[in-house]
């Protein structure tokens, strides 16, 4: 079965400063989702990678998946105490979206 | 709000008991997966139906069960409640590949 694991579990930076999160899989990544969780809440979706190389940005956000298609890194730049919470990777490791398996996640902390 | 509705928000069991929770995916939405959300276990998917049929299973208990009714609502039920069923539950609802998942707020389960 597939796995992703995620570096780092946690994350306290200044307001301000840059951070990037990695998520690496342990199969081929046919779909990779990012996600965001306060804590104790229902994931809001961030971004979803395909293609091996795709990159793609939302406000201070971006994620890109790398060319062998089994690592992807997510970069906030300029944080902010709104970036605070749990970023989870979920992969679709099949194909067919029957499931998506999840990363432990990294809980970060933005700091004033 | 993202359109999945799950109720209840909370609940509060004795072990031994047996509870339903309940999905309604988002409008449109055919595919509902119930996941499993703890501290020791992260994020773990349980099930998922699609249109009414069971498509995919994880690591769903044999005291846990789905299902998925013709209005596309879903229900999972958990009986023989044990302290370790304690988490939080969510339910996330998918129009097809490659538009990823819309997650509930999620119902938080407290066996005591």
């Amino acid at each position: 079965s597939q796995e992703l694991e995620q570096s780092p579990q946690s994350l306290i930076v200044q307001e301000g400063k840059n951070l990037t999160i990695n998520c690496t899989s342990s199969k081929t990544l046919y779909g990779l989702y990012w996600y965001k969780q306060k804590y104790g809440e229902g994931l809001i979706f961030l971004m979803m990678l395909q293609k091996g190389g795709e990159e793609k940005s939302h406000e201070k956000i971006t994620a890109k998946l790398d060319e062998k298609k089994q690592q992807s890194s997510l970069h906030i730049t300029a944080s902010q105490p709104s970036h605070a919470g749990i970023y989870l990777c979920g992969a679709d490791g099949t194909g067919t979206a029957s499931k998506l398996t999840f990363g432990t996640g990294t809980r970060l902390q933005v700091t004033l | 709000d993202s359109g999945v509705t799950q109720t209840p928000k909370h609940l509060i069991t004795a072990t031994g008991q047996r509870v339903t929770l309940r999905c309604s995916p988002r409008s449109g939405d055919l595919s509902v997966y119930w996941y499993q959300q703890s501290l020791d276990q992260g994020l773990q998917f349980l099930i998922q139906y699609y249109n009414g049929e069971e498509r995919a299973k994880g690591n769903i208990l044999e005291r846990f069960s789905a299902q998925q009714f013709p209005d596309l609502h879903s229900e999972l039920n958990l009986s023989s409640l044990e302290l370790g069923d304690s988490a939080l539950y969510f339910c996330a609802s998918s129009v097809g590949v490659n538009y990823g998942y819309t997650f509930g707020s999620g119902t938080r389960l407290t066996v005591v």
